[in-house]
């Protein structure tokens, strides 16, 4: 069964730092894109950050440019999102999400489950 | 920054047709997806490239373009329809990934 399964978030005060994990299984990891998007209670969908399938190319929202960092392991078929100088703004729930294949384009067809990020003091 | 606009609410009576739109101007270059939300759950894609449907997505949602307008139509709707729908697409060079502001679907 393919799987996302997302990890490390909870409460944390501004300023603070943070680091996401997804743990994937059920297809091969390196082959395919990922991204993580997040979503502010009660708001909508907003994509934070990708990375290519071999971890050479990476891009982020203008939102967390120069403050967030994505990252992957693929022996460990993992993807990570390391949070620093966190902002109330900041909290939502991650989701960490699959690109497509050729067939189904740039579209993310399978979604972790989410972990929730607050920043509060 | 690249922005796709959709209309926050569309409301239907069971059986009837719902139709959301999401406008951009990257829209004739690049391709749009759609993605169904329902309360406490992750999104589940429901159209890709524009108009095509993946395998386990009842035929009633369909999805066309024309210009800078995206329409995702679901024919028929159910009460089980009611959620949250999202459009996706990329900015005209096709780097950056951008997401609708979402539309709230009300089964009335």
């Amino acid at each position: 069964e393919v799987q996302l399964l997302e990890s490390g978030g909870g409460l944390v005060q501004p300023g603070g730092s943070l680091r996401l994990s997804c743990a994937a299984s059920g297809f091969t990891f390196s082959s395919y894109a990922m991204s993580w998007v997040r979503q502010a209670p009660g708001k909508g969908l907003e994509w934070v950050s990708a990375i290519s399938g071999s971890g050479g190319s990476t891009y982020y929202a203008d939102s967390v440019k120069g403050r967030f960092t994505i990252s992957r392991d693929n022996s460990k078929n993992t993807l990570y999102l390391q949070m620093n100088s966190l902002r109330a703004e900041d909290t939502a729930v991650y989701y960490c999400a699959k690109y497509g294949t050729t067939v189904t384009g740039d579209a993310f067809d399978i979604w972790g489950q989410g972990t929730m990020v607050t920043v509060s003091s | 920054s690249y922005e796709l606009t959709q209309p926050p609410s569309v409301s239907v009576s069971p059986g009837q047709t719902a139709r959301i739109t999401c406008s951009g101007d990257a829209l004739p270059k690049q391709y749009a997806y759609w993605y169904q939300q329902k309360p406490g759950q992750a999104p589940v894609l429901v159209i890709y490239k524009d108009s095509e449907r993946p395998s386990g997505i009842p035929e009633r949602f369909s999805g066309s373009s024309s210009g800078t307008t995206v329409t995702l139509t679901i024919s028929g709707v159910q009460a089980e329809d009611e959620a949250d729908y999202y459009c996706q697409s990329a900015d005209s060079s096709g780097t950056y990934t951008v997401f609708g502001g979402g539309t709230k679907l009300t089964v009335l």
